[in-house]
């Protein structure tokens, strides 16, 4: 299986201030239609995972543009511009190119 | 869209895990329908998928002990898993996935509210 490794795992963040958290694959996730498959959700606390971004770099419909993603092949960034306080829970990423789909172990925003 | 899911939420271990998913206010054709569950505490995984045609992928860690269905007259898709163990708890969700044509899946933009399942003796 495709092992996916973000980082870090736990980020504490100021209210306003930006973030960024990693995501690594251990094969290229890059596609022959030169689509990135990999995706981004987030699980706030309670609640069923949201799809953030999609194919590496695209904003799922009604995502602020506070989020952004970018990355190719095995190395994956998202960011968040400005922290608000409704961005806390666990963020993952998940690659879709090989079977199994695979996600990361998660990444925990939390408020300072 | 919205996707609706019931099922067992206490089993004895080598019971069958039951649950089904509809699909409430969308299409159900173009998509693929997926099962992804959760482990107290822990990280997501994947189950597998079902296209509405039938055609169905399984996570080889499961294959063994996994039947998705899809019944497209009532717009709704199961999971079957048998012989469960402790290691089966988990909450499960459904989920939609998108394809544009070909291409691999991805984007599961859709899910449902989870269905926690314990097992235990």
């Amino acid at each position: 299986d495709i092992v996916m490794t973000q980082s870090p795992l736990s980020l504490p963040v100021t209210p306003g201030e930006p973030a960024s958290i990693s995501c690594r694959s251990s094969q290229s996730l890059l596609h022959s239609d030169r689509y990135n498959y990999l995706d981004w959700y987030l699980q706030k606390p309670g609640q069923s995972p949201q799809l953030l971004i999609y194919l590496g770099s695209s904003r799922a419909p009604g995502v602020p543009d506070r989020f952004s993603a970018s990355g190719s092949g095995t190395d994956f960034t998202l960011k968040i511009s400005r922290v608000e306080a409704d961005d806390v829970g666990v963020y993952y990423c998940m690659q879709t190119l090989h079977t199994p789909p695979t996600f990361g172990l998660g990444t925990k925003l939390e408020i300072k | 869209v919205q996707l609706q899911q019931w099922g067992a939420g206490l089993l004895k271990p080598s019971e069958t895990l039951s649950l089904t998913c509809a699909v409430h206010g969308g299409s159900f054709s173009g998509y693929f329908w997926n099962w992804v569950r959760q482990p107290p505490g822990k990280g997501l995984e994947w189950i597998g998928e079902i296209y509405h045609s039938g055609k169905v992928t399984y996570n080889p860690s499961l294959e063994s002990r996994l039947t998705i269905s899809v019944d497209t007259s009532n717009n709704q898709f199961s999971l079957k898993l048998h012989s469960v163990t402790a290691a089966d708890t988990a909450v499960y969700y459904c989920a939609r996935g998108l394809r544009r044509g070909i291409s691999p899946r991805y984007g599961l933009d859709v899910w449902g509210p989870g269905t926690t399942v314990t097992v235990s003796s």
